[in-house]
């Protein structure tokens, strides 16, 4: 039973691009969370998104930054025209039930800002 | 200040010390408490889940939960070399609502147990 998966693990881009970094829950979870982790921070949670609905988005930048579930394949966190200090790296999580108390990570996606 | 207060350390300790763990929180709205180990550049791994306060064992690992003083610990006991990671302490809100979803996290603490 594979884990979450999230691809690519490494991503570079360029100030001004896209970046688009995407998760694959554990088989049978509908529920899905983004954390961010900062250079010598903890994580922080930026979205909680089920199939087709963003449930808790309180964490998300309000621009730029957006994440969706659809019904058929992964889920997909969005940055658009990124800056330097989006530079970090982007777990996901994924959970059976509602709320994330026994949810599990992905090794991450880490995005570096050139 | 910050809703999750955890020491980040380093903490190094010889193999076979117990090592204590600790993070304080300032929300008493938490239920639902959790320590993750975190391995170098990969992902977040739960090693213990609590509800409310109380204790709970695991093998070497016990978490202790203290609500009225907003205070948890990890105890590990007989480190290991392989314990060597970087702790973190969560923590989630009542069930119920949209903020059930959503863990804080302590900045976590960086362990190294030496042979």
């Amino acid at each position: 039973n594979a884990g979450v998966m999230q691809n690519p693990r490494h991503l570079v881009r360029r100030r001004g691009q896209e970046a688009r970094l995407r998760c694959s829950p554990m088989k049978g979870h509908s529920h899905v969370y983004w954390y961010r982790q900062l250079p010598e921070e903890g994580l922080k949670f930026m979205v909680y998104l089920q199939k087709e609905n963003i449930i808790d988005e309180s964490g998300m930048p309000k621009e730029r930054f957006s994440a969706e579930f659809p019904k058929e394949g992964p889920s997909i966190l969005r940055i658009q025209q990124v800056v330097r200090g989006d530079s970090a790296a982007y777990f996901c999580a994924s959970s059976l039930l509602q709320g994330n108390t026994e949810a599990f990570f992905g090794q991450g996606t880490r995005l570096t800002v050139v | 200040q910050k809703e999750v207060e955890q020491d980040p350390g380093p903490l190094s300790v010889p193999e076979g010390a117990i090592v204590s763990l600790n993070c304080t929180y300032s929300n008493s709205a938490f239920q639902y408490f959790m320590w993750y180990r975190q391995y170098s550049r990969k992902g977040p791994e739960l090693l213990m889940y609590t509800y409310s306060s109380g204790n709970k064992e695991d093998g070497r690992f016990t978490a202790q939960v203290d609500k009225s003083s907003k205070y948890i610990s990890l105890f590990i006991r007989d480190s290991q070399p392989s314990d060597s990671a970087t702790y973190l302490c969560a923590m989630s809100l009542n069930a119920g609502g949209t903020s059930y979803g959503k863990l804080t996290f302590g900045q976590g603490t960086i362990l190294t147990v030496h042979p």
